[in-house]
Parts: structure tokens; C-alpha cells; sequence
């Protein structure tokens, strides 16, 4: 299948400073591109959808000035934790569909973000 | 609200025995339903999906069935083996949209 990268795999950070996480996809181009959030025991929580091109699409109670998405080609797309805090310490994983429509996703390994 | 439930958190089984886990659904009328596997740490990993007007669908040592009536899909794996031991995630797409996954059931096969 497909494959998509995250970098870095982990991050630990003050409180109060950004955090740039990239999502790649390898082998495949991806309009667009999936970003969600995973607490321990917990489910994924999509936060946004990242497109190519144009601003991304956050899903409610997600604040876009704290999660900035860029899109910026067509196999990179990055999320930007600004001013971090402790509660924002999470999994963060992302994903792009399978070409020809919005079936099958191919996830990043994540990236485990630890704010002290 | 569209809800999606995995109604056992943890599933502990044998070596050689049939694993089932659940995924309920309400308030959602999804044209396919998706399963993927989990292990910690890291990203999920597409297993199998099954359409709306698929009954069973079948990979290997696994079977997923899609009841739409019930709202219900069933993930069997059969001859379990530990390395079979992950989370599974339900997922359903929303329209036009990402997926909406369950809370997942974490599996444990012993030898």
C-alpha cells in the first residue's frame, strides 16, 4: 500500500512554544490530507482536513489559530502546535486517502508530542 | 448525534480461537464500513472494508460482516495468533469527509 511519513516520531517541547509536525506522502500525491488526535484509550478525533491549495476545514471545537495547517504541495502537509501547553500533549497521526476516491486512508506512524 | 460504539474495550482469547469484536452504529447511513488495526504507538493500518450491499467479506483469516438493518458490523479473525494482538478500529466515512472511528477493541491472544 501507500505510504505516508510523519516527522519527527516524537517531540517534547516547553509550555508556551510551537511545534511544526510534516506529513508526507511517499508514493502518492494527496490533495488532501487528515489530521487527527488520539488521546490514551481514546478514539481518533479528526481535527481537520488539510487541502492542497486552500485553507483547511476544522472540525468543531478545534481552534484554527492554535492548529495552523499548511498545505503547501501535493505531498506535504503540516500542522503547527502554537503556544503549546501540557493539555496538548496527544498523539497526533495523519492520513491521506487511496487515489480514486475516499475509501481506504493510509496513516503516519504519529507523532507522539509531549508538552512539559 | 452519529455515534459509533465498540461495545468491549479489551478482548482476551487463546491461541487457536475465533476472535469477534463489534461495531455498533447510530444516526448514520454509511455507504461502507471500514476496519483497521492498531498497535501501540503508532498509525492505524487498513485491514478490510465492506459496502452496503455486501453481506461478508473475507482476507485470509479474516471476515467482516455488515448488517445494515442492525446497524452492525462483525470483525472475526480466525486461528488467532499472538501476534494478532492489537487494537481494532470500526471507521465509517462521513459524507465528502474524513473517517469517524470507534473507540476500538484492544484484542490479546495468549499462547
Amino acid at each position: 500500500g501507500a505510504v505516508v511519513s510523519q516527522h519527527p516520531s516524537r517531540v517534547i517541547c516547553k509550555s508556551g512554544t510551537s511545534v511544526k509536525i510534516e506529513c508526507r506522502s511517499l508514493d502518492f500525491q494527496a490533495t488532501t490530507m487528515f489530521w487527527y488526535r488520539q488521546f490514551p484509550k481514546q478514539s481518533l478525533m479528526l481535527m481537520a482536513t488539510s487541502n492542497e491549495g486552500s485553507k483547511a476545514t476544522y472540525e468543531q471545537g478545534v481552534e484554527k489559530d492554535k492548529f495552523l495547517i499548511n498545505h503547501a504541495s501535493l505531498t506535504l502537509s503540516t500542522l503547527t502546535v502554537t503556544s503549546a501547553h501540557p493539555e496538548d500533549s496527544s498523539f497526533y497521526i495523519c492520513s491521506a486517502p487511496s487515489s480514486g476516491g475516499y475509501n481506504e486512508q493510509f496513516f503516519g506512524p504519529g507523532t507522539r508530542l509531549t508538552v512539559l | 448525534s452519529q455515534k459509533i460504539e465498540q461495545n468491549s474495550e479489551a478482548l482476551n482469547i487463546q491461541e487457536g480461537k475465533t476472535a469477534t469484536l463489534t461495531c455498533n452504529y447510530t444516526n448514520y447511513s454509511p455507504a461502507y464500513l471500514q476496519w483497521y488495526r492498531q498497535d501501540p504507538g503508532r498509525g492505524p493500518v487498513f485491514l478490510l472494508l465492506i459496502r452496503e450491499n455486501e453481506k461478508e467479506k473475507r482476507k485470509e483469516r479474516l471476515k467482516v460482516t455488515f448488517d445494515t438493518t442492525l446497524k452492525q458490523s462483525l470483525f472475526h479473525i480466525t486461528a488467532s495468533q499472538p501476534a494478532d494482538s492489537a487494537t481494532y478500529l470500526c471507521a465509517l466515512r462521513r459524507a465528502g469527509t474524513a473517517l469517524i472511528f470507534g473507540k476500538g477493541t484492544t484484542l490479546s491472544v495468549s499462547s
